[in-house]
């Protein structure tokens, strides 16, 4: 069984300059989240989904960050324009929805690697 | 709220000798607790789980955690560390089902030959 799939693995732009990550979570997994890792730290929720609904985005800086879930599959999020600070991996994890699991096991992507110059 | 602390950011050991990553959490609800680990340039694979079954989680690798509430701790143990256990060891806590993880600040494992 495929894992949660990530693009591109690393990326390298200038400041101020757009960049997207793209996210293909586990076939029948509804939920879907984003995750922002910053060097020698834990990662932290940016943004999850269910199906397309993004249902808890209080930690996504709006006004340069955004993400979309159009057909509840995969999703795109993306920054403009990007900040020096916004150098981190950016991590995609899906679990089961409305499955009955007693348990939120969340697989995780191998994430992107953002550099901002 | 919830969160948790991760005791040591840096754990080193012999290769053979025990491994003990600690870590305490804080939690309003009865909480789901879980240990990942992150391997350099790969994803967080889950290492074990309490999820209000036994207090004694045993995980995959050879890695187990307990469960003590009265000490709100949930530390992970190994037996004898092997090489290909150098990595980043997450702790972990979930208010519930589907809900964003609250992860620690990591804990770096270095096992030594």
């Amino acid at each position: 069984e495929a894992g949660v799939v990530q693009s591109p693995r690393y990326k390298i732009i200038e400041k101020k300059q757009p960049v997207a990550f793209w996210c293909n979570p586990i076939s029948g997994h509804n939920t879907l989240y984003w995750y922002l890792q910053n060097l020698g730290q834990g990662p932290e929720l940016l943004i999850r989904y269910e199906n397309e609904e993004a249902v808890d985005d209080s930690q996504l800086p709006k006004d340069r960050f955004s993400a979309e879930r159009l057909k509840g599959v995969d999703s795109t999020l993306k920054i403009q324009p990007a900040e020096l600070g916004d150098s981190a991996v950016y991590l995609c994890a899906s679990s089961l929805g409305a499955s009955g699991s007693s348990y939120n096991e969340q697989f995780f992507g191998p994430g992107t690697r953002l550099t901002v110059l | 709220a919830q969160s948790v602390t991760q005791l040591d950011s840096h754990v080193s050991v012999s290769e053979g000798t025990p491994v003990l990553l600690r870590c305490n959490y804080s939690s309003s609800y009865s909480p789901s607790l879980f240990w990942y680990v992150q391997h350099p340039n790969k994803g967080l694979q889950l290492l074990l789980k309490y999820t209000s079954a036994a207090t004694l989680v045993k995980g995959i690798n050879g890695f187990e955690a307990e469960f003590k509430k009265s000490e709100t701790s949930f530390h992970l143990t190994k037996p004898s560390a092997h090489m290909s256990d150098a990595a980043e060891y997450f702790c972990v806590v979930s208010p519930g089902r589907r809900r964003a993880l609250t992860f620690g600040s990591g804990t770096r494992l270095q096992v030594q030959p």
